[in-house]
């Protein structure tokens, strides 16, 4: 089945620090990712799209300089929190379409990553 | 405004119970849907999913459910729970006319007593 990856599954970092959270498709190549954000005992929030060559479009609400995204490759997409504050807290999972499916009845299934859990101080 | 809503947010079942987990959407054009599991310090797992075809629709692990159009539903089902069932269930639903975003339903936190 198609694998998803993410890095770090884990990080802790300073109030005012940047960090970056790398989502890979592993055995499929992925033109659309997604970045979902779940606070605990929540469902998951859609953060934005993201699109491999282009820019990403972002879910009402989700400040786009403050979560950089950029989808370089078409088996990583990267999601980085700036100047990240305590509120940014969270499980950040990222999701990948298999571009090869495209047209075909597979296409809108999501593959998820493992998950990112940030925690700032 | 669009959403999916899971009525239950917390069961509690012990072995061999029957589960049926509700699920309805509110969106009134085609749709795919989903239903995932997060098992305790787990990613998320796909359990099954609906694009067309027959409405009743099996998955892993014993699982099903049914989509039902006219109730805007997809409901999913187990005849006998296992102790190792206890996680967090999530419907979600892609609507075919948007840009194929997944909307999440809130969640059921499954409890499965052994």
């Amino acid at each position: 089945g198609a694998v998803v990856s993410q890095h770090p599954s884990r990080v802790i970092c300073k109030s005012g620090t940047s960090v970056k959270i790398e989502c890979r498709s592993l055995d499929f190549q992925a033109t659309t990712m997604f970045w979902y954000r779940q606070f605990p005992k929540q469902s998951l929030m859609l953060m934005a799209t993201s699109n491999e060559g282009s820019k990403a479009t972002y879910e009402q609400g989700v400040e786009k300089d403050k979560f950089l995204i950029n989808h370089a490759s078409l088996t990583l997409s990267t999601l980085t929190v700036t100047s990240a504050h305590p509120e940014d807290s969270s499980f950040y999972i990222c999701s990948a379409r298999d571009s090869g499916l495209a047209g075909g009845r597979g296409h809108n299934e999501q593959f998820f990553g493992p998950g990112t859990r940030l925690t700032v101080l | 405004a669009q959403s999916v809503s899971q009525h239950n947010h917390h069961v509690i079942l012990s072995e061999a119970a029957s589960l049926e987990l509700g699920c309805n959407y509110s969106y009134g054009g085609t749709v795919n849907l989903f239903w995932y599991v997060q098992y305790p310090g787990q990613h998320l797992q796909l359990l099954l999913k609906y694009f067309s075809g027959d409405p009743l629709v099996k998955g892993i692990k014993g699982f099903e459910a049914e989509f039902i159009k006219s109730k805007f539903s997809f409901n999913l089902r187990k005849p006998s729970v296992q102790w190792s069932d206890t996680a967090e269930y999530f419907c979600a639903v892609i609507r075919m006319d948007s840009s194929y975003k997944l909307i999440f339903g809130s969640g059921t936190r499954l409890l499965v007593r052994p």
